[in-house]
């Protein structure tokens, strides 16, 4: 199974930042990457996927990049309603992995 | 209303079973693939499942192969998620989540788009 290290796990930021969390696949996976969030006691939602395309309705904010075995989300201009955890997830193929997640937080 | 929701859940004996549904509206079941994804308390995601549209795929994680099931009624709009072998660590938040599909460059990308509001499924003495 494919292998996703995701960092940081956890990351402090304040309102109006700009953060970027990191996954690493431990093999190629082209760019068949997404990214999610999830807030507490909700489900995930998705952000981006192919690596760096836009879901319908996610703000601009949101940004990835990324392929072959090193991915990025960045997230500008942090607003309250950004706290919550990031997951990336491969899907490249089977078994799905995600990353382990990043709690990010408000400093 | 494009719309997922889980029901089934509930608190089991280690080694019991429990079947999980997965009603889907606003959308046409049948066109799409379909995923369960877990979370146990206080942790990470964890893909569990996948069924393609027809039934013709089916793929599970190793932590529950050969003890889950999952199935789909595309008449009924319905998925389903048999566990049965529970054990502690089976205990966690299920989801059913849709995977949508992009064509971009002659290639198709995915993205779990839709997702239920979970079901808790307890594994306890």
């Amino acid at each position: 199974a494919i292998q996703m290290t995701q960092s940081p796990s956890s990351l402090s930021a304040s309102v109006g930042d700009r953060v970027t969390i990191t996954c690493r696949a431990s093999q190629g996976i082209r760019n068949d990457l997404g990214w999610y969030q999830q807030k507490p006691g909700k489900a995930p939602k998705l952000l981006i996927y192919a690596a760096s395309s836009l879901q319908s309705g996610v703000p601009s904010k949101f940004s990835g990049s990324g392929s072959g075995t090193d991915f990025t989300l960045t997230i500008s201009s942090l607003q309250p309603e950004d706290f919550a955890t990031y997951y990336c997830l491969q899907d490249y193929n089977y078994p799905y992995t995600f990353g382990q997640g990043t709690k990010l937080e408000i400093k | 209303e494009v719309q997922l929701v889980e029901s089934g859940g509930g608190l089991v004996q280690p080694g019991g079973s429990l079947r999980l549904s997965c009603a889907a509206s606003g959308f046409t079941f049948s066109s799409y693939r379909m995923n369960w994804v877990r979370q146990a308390p206080g942790k990470g995601l964890e893909w569990v499942s996948y069924i393609s549209s027809s039934s013709g795929a089916i793929y599970y994680a190793d932590s529950v192969k050969g003890r889950f099931t999952i199935s789909r009624d595309n008449a009924k709009n319905s998925l389903y998620l048999q566990m049965n072998s529970l054990r502690d660590e089976d205990t966690a938040v299920y989801y059913c989540a849709r995977l949508a599909p992009w064509l971009a460059n002659n290639y198709y990308y995915y993205g779990m788009d839709v997702w239920g509001q979970g079901t808790t499924v307890t594994v306890s003495s």
